[in-house]
C-alpha cells in the first residue's frame, strides 16, 4: 500500500545551517507529494507541495524536489532561523481519491538554536 | 478567526464512558476529514466528507466510533465505550473541493486520555 518512510529526528541545528530532511515514498500510482509544518500550540498547515515528477515545491525558503526515480521528496533549506523549529511532516495523496485521504509520515522535529 | 475549530481541545475520561469532539470548518469549505495522531507517529485518516454525505471511511474507524456532519456544516466525531487505546490527538481538516490542491487546513487538535 502507500505509504511515506520520513528521516527519524530530533534534528538540533545552529542558525544559518543548511537542512535536509528526507522522505521517500511507496504508492502505485503517480502521487503529489506535500511537505506539512506544525509550529509550537499551531495546527499543521501546508508548506509546499509538488504533483508530478521533476516539480519542484517552495515555500518560505525551503524547497523539494519529486523525483520519481528515486521515489523520494527531500526537504531542504539553505540557512535555517530559530522561527524554523517546528515538526516537520511529509505527506503524499492517493491518485486514486485525490486528497481525500493524505498518507503522512512519522514527522521529524527540527530545532534551531540561535 | 476564521480557520478550524475544535472542541473540546483535551478531554480526560474514564475507560468504557462515551465521549464527543466537535469540529468547525473553514465556512466555505464542503469537504471536512478526520484524522486521529498517536505520540510519535503522524496523522492518519479516519473519515471524509463531501457536504453531509459521508464518502470514505479508514479501516480504523471501528463500530464505537461514529462521525456525522448534519447539516453540511460542523462535524462530530464520537467514540463510545473508550478504550485506552484510543488516547490519541483527533485532527480535524478542511478544503474546497473546487480548488483540489491537496492542501488540508487542520485545526489544533482535541487530545483525548482514556484513564
Amino acid at each position: 500500500g502507500d505509504s511515506v518512510t520520513q528521516m527519524e529526528g530530533p534534528v538540533t541545528l545552529s542558525e544559518e545551517a543548511f537542512l535536509t530532511i528526507n522522505c521517500t515514498y511507496t504508492a502505485t500510482g503517480y502521487p503529489s507529494l506535500f511537505w506539512y509544518v506544525q509550529y509550537p500550540g499551531e495546527g499543521l498547515q501546508l508548506l509546499l507541495k509538488a504533483t508530478k515528477a521533476d516539480d519542484k515545491g517552495s515555500n518560505k525558503g525551503f524547497e523539494a524536489t519529486y523525483r520519481k526515480e528515486t521515489t523520494s521528496f527531500h526537504l531542504e533549506k539553505g540557512s535555517v532561523q530559530v522561527s524554523d523549529s517546528a515538526v516537520y511532516f511529509c505527506a503524499l495523496s492517493d491518485p486514486k481519491t485525490g486528497a481525500n485521504n493524505l498518507f503522512f509520515g512519522t514527522g521529524t522535529r527540527l530545532t534551531v538554536i540561535p | 478567526d476564521t480557520g478550524v475549530s475544535q472542541n473540546p481541545r483535551h478531554k480526560i475520561t474514564k475507560r468504557g464512558q462515551n465521549v464527543t469532539f466537535r469540529c468547525d470548518p473553514i465556512s466555505e469549505h464542503n469537504r471536512l476529514y478526520w484524522y486521529r495522531q498517536t505520540l510519535g507517529q503522524g496523522p492518519e485518516f479516519l473519515t471524509y466528507f463531501q457536504n453531509e454525505a459521508q464518502l470514505e471511511k479508514s479501516r480504523l474507524l471501528s463500530d464505537r466510533f461514529s462521525a456525522e456532519r448534519p447539516k453540511g456544516s460542523f462535524s462530530t466525531l464520537e467514540i463510545q465505550r473508550t478504550e485506552q487505546g484510543d488516547s490519541a490527538m483527533y485532527l480535524c481538516a478542511s478544503s474546497l473541493e473546487a480548488r483540489n490542491t491537496g492542501e488540508l487546513f487542520f485545526g489544533e487538535g482535541s487530545r483525548l486520555t482514556v484513564l
